[in-house]
């Protein structure tokens, strides 16, 4: 199976930062890498599917990039409501993983 | 509105079973994969299984096979996942989400909790 480490568990940053998270696969995922949202109660929603590609109307703070197995996913400039927890996704072959997720609070 | 909505979550003594249904609304139920995923209280998300738009093609993570089923009825709108021979481990809120190629895992439903406990 592939594995997936995201990092770091957990990040605290102020309103207006730069916040970047990165996942590493443990073998060659091509661009099979999706990334979500998760707020508290709620169902995960998608924000960056294929490495890069924003969702339709997912505000373009959010970004994607990297190939093969490193993966970085950027809140330009970090606003109150993105506090959530974020998880990479690999689904380029069975079965499908999930990073640990990266918990985003604000300082 | 594209949506999915899960129900048939409950509390089931371990080794009961329960039956989950994710009914479809707003697209083309028939043309999209379909997946279950599951996440534990207070942890991550894990893959459970996924059903192609035909049924042709079923997968389950090697923690469930065996022991749960997927299947669909496109006419209804609706994938199932038949849990049988629930352990306390498959305590979780179970999702299902839609497989679009040209967009990824789209769309999501609200979740349903299956809680498993004697």
């Amino acid at each position: 199976d592939i594995q997936m480490t995201q990092s770091p568990s957990s990040l605290s940053a102020s309103v207006g930062d730069r916040v970047t998270i990165t996942c590493q696969a443990s073998q060659d995922i091509t661009n099979y890498l999706n990334w979500y949202q998760q707020k508290p109660g709620k169902a995960p929603k998608l924000l960056i599917y294929d490495v890069s590609n924003l969702k339709t109307g997912v505000p373009s703070r959010f970004s994607g990039s990297g190939s093969g197995t490193d993966f970085t996913f950027t809140i330009s400039s970090l606003q109150p409501e993105d506090v959530a927890t974020y998880f990479c996704q690999h689904y380029g072959n069975l079965p499908y993983t999930f990073g640990q997720g990266t918990k985003l609070e604000i300082k | 509105e594209v949506q999915l909505v899960e129900s048939g979550g409950g509390l089931v003594k371990p080794g009961g079973s329960l039956r989950l249904s994710c009914v479809a609304s707003g697209f083309s139920f028939s043309a999209y994969n379909m997946n279950w995923v599951r996440q534990a209280p207070g942890k991550g998300l894990e893959w459970v299984s996924c059903i192609s738009s035909s049924s042709s093609y079923i997968y389950y993570a090697d923690s469930v096979r065996g022991r749960l089923t997927v299947s669909r009825d496109n006419g209804k709108k609706t994938v199932y996942l038949q849990m049988n021979s629930l352990r306390v481990e498959d305590t979780a809120v179970y999702y299902c989400a839609r497989d679009d190629p040209s967009s990824g895992w789209d769309v999501w439903g609200q979740g349903t909790t299956v809680s498993v406990s004697s």
